[in-house]
């Protein structure tokens, strides 16, 4: 079935430093992934979608400037927390599908995140 | 009023029980329709995806009323292994929206 990896699964790192996570899918293109935060005991909330070859959409409150995206291929997505705060501190999940839109998406093993 | 809505939880239950979770959803322009297991620091996995005419995969059915826009999955003879947050999940405009989740907690 349809993989998709994340890495890396966790990260702790000082306040101020800028984190990239990478989003994978191993067997099928996407031409659109999905980034999205969960904090403890909510859920998943949808930061921004991220479209190859093109600005990703975010949602509305979420910074674009302190979460870059960028999709640079058809299977792969980044998203990079620039100068991150304990307060970015959450469970970053990406997804992504092979087939259309509105369709089940395939989700990333998640990247846990702490800011001391 | 948030787009969707799922039962509170936690639910509680023996193995064997059967245990129902609703979820109601706000837009009517929704067009996809899902539900999801997500485990304790884990991400979402696919249970099923839901249909109109309603659907069943083993112990687990799921139903789907368009016109009161809302969205159950029943599992039946519940087992220790069932217990996680179940999320109720729509599509709409080519987006996930998901539901706060419900927790099951299956006891032996």
């Amino acid at each position: 079935g349809a993989v998709v990896s994340q890495h890396p699964s966790w990260v702790i790192c000082k306040s101020g430093t800028s984190v990239k996570i990478e989003c994978r899918s191993l067997d099928f293109q996407a031409t659109t992934m999905f980034w999205y935060r969960q904090f403890p005991k909510q859920s998943l909330m949808l930061m921004a979608t991220s479209n190859e070859g093109s600005k990703a959409t975010y949602e509305q409150g979420v910074e674009k400037d302190k979460f870059l995206i960028n999709h640079a291929s058809l299977t792969l997505s980044t998203l990079t927390v620039t100068s991150a705060h304990p307060e970015d501190s959450s469970f970053y999940i990406c997804s992504a599908s092979p087939g259309r839109i509105n369709q089940p998406q395939h989700f990333g093993d998640g990247t846990r995140l702490s800011i001391l | 009023r948030k787009e969707v809505e799922q039962d509170p939880g936690p639910f509680n239950v023996p193995e064997g029980a059967t245990v129902a979770f609703n979820c109601t959803y706000s837009n009517s322009a929704s067009q996809s329709f899902f539900w999801y297991r997500q485990d304790c620091r884990k991400e979402p996995k696919l249970l099923m995806s839901v249909y109109s005419s309603g659907n069943e995969d083993g112990r687990f059915t799921a139903q789907l009323n368009r016109a009161s826009q809302y969205i159950s999955l029943l599992i039946r003879d519940s087992k220790l292994s069932d217990s996680a947050t179940y999320l109720c999940v729509v599509g709409q405009g080519g987006k996930l929206i998901f539901g706060q989740g419900t927790e099951l907690s299956v006891k032996p």
